[in-house]
């Protein structure tokens, strides 16, 4: 079974700072791996999403997280944060040619002016 | 509007006392799923149906029960609530695997006293 580490349960930031956020996998097969975002009082979206091809994947607001398999990581960053970005984000995996989703225990990002 | 709708949004209940929490989608998604959100252990998956009639255990199943008599509807059922299943509630959905994106509903805040 696969499982998923998040290392920093929170992270204040101030505004206009770059924001990095941890996750490490576990998993003997190939993986998918995914970033969420749960912004207050919301059901979560997808942020971003790794499936195969280049190692890098980016969102529309500015963050990417980079697929690393030797060190099974899928960090996310964020080179500028905004006030918006408050929000808890969560890292999720599955196995090829699965239906199980596995989260991680999220990381609450709350940005200061 | 593509969308996943709960209801109640928030309840307050008794021990023991049963309750259903709806969930719908109108995307025409074939697997559906419960999650409940605990501070520190992020969403753990409770059920989850692969299509109409077809439901089964994800990690967290005590207490609960499912049925997926249409596509668009899960309800989650609790026979009898007990106050270890206060917590916030998420259904979900996607068109099929886990490489697909999910779709989450609000949330219910259940609180069992």
């Amino acid at each position: 079974a696969q499982s998923v580490t998040q290392l920093d349960s929170q992270v204040p930031v101030f505004e206009e700072a770059p924001v990095e956020l941890r996750c490490n996998y576990s998993s003997s097969v190939s993986v998918y791996l995914f970033w969420y975002v749960q912004y207050p009082n919301q059901g979560l979206q997808l942020l971003l999403k790794y499936l195969s091809g280049s190692t890098l994947v980016k969102s529309i607001n500015g963050f990417e997280a980079e697929f690393n398999k030797s060190q099974t990581s899928f960090h996310l960053r964020k080179p500028s944060v905004h006030i918006s970005d408050t929000a808890e984000y969560f890292c999720a995996v599955s196995r090829f040619n699965d239906y199980k989703l596995s989260f991680g225990a999220g990381t609450t990002v709350t940005v200061r002016a | 509007e593509a969308q996943v709708t709960q209801n109640p949004r928030y309840l307050i209940t008794v021990t023991g006392k049963k309750l259903t929490v709806t969930c719908s989608q109108n995307m025409n998604h074939e697997y559906m799923s419960w999650y409940r959100q605990d501070p520190g252990l992020g969403l753990r998956q409770i059920y989850y149906s692969m299509n109409v009639e077809v439901t089964d255990k994800g990690d967290v199943p005590e207490g609960y029960k499912v049925s997926r008599k249409e596509k668009r509807n899960f309800p989650l059922i609790l026979e009898s609530p007990s106050p270890n299943q206060t917590s916030l509630y998420f259904c979900a959905s996607r068109p099929g695997l886990a490489t697909d994106t999910q779709y989450f509903g609000p949330g219910t805040r259940l609180t069992v006293l």
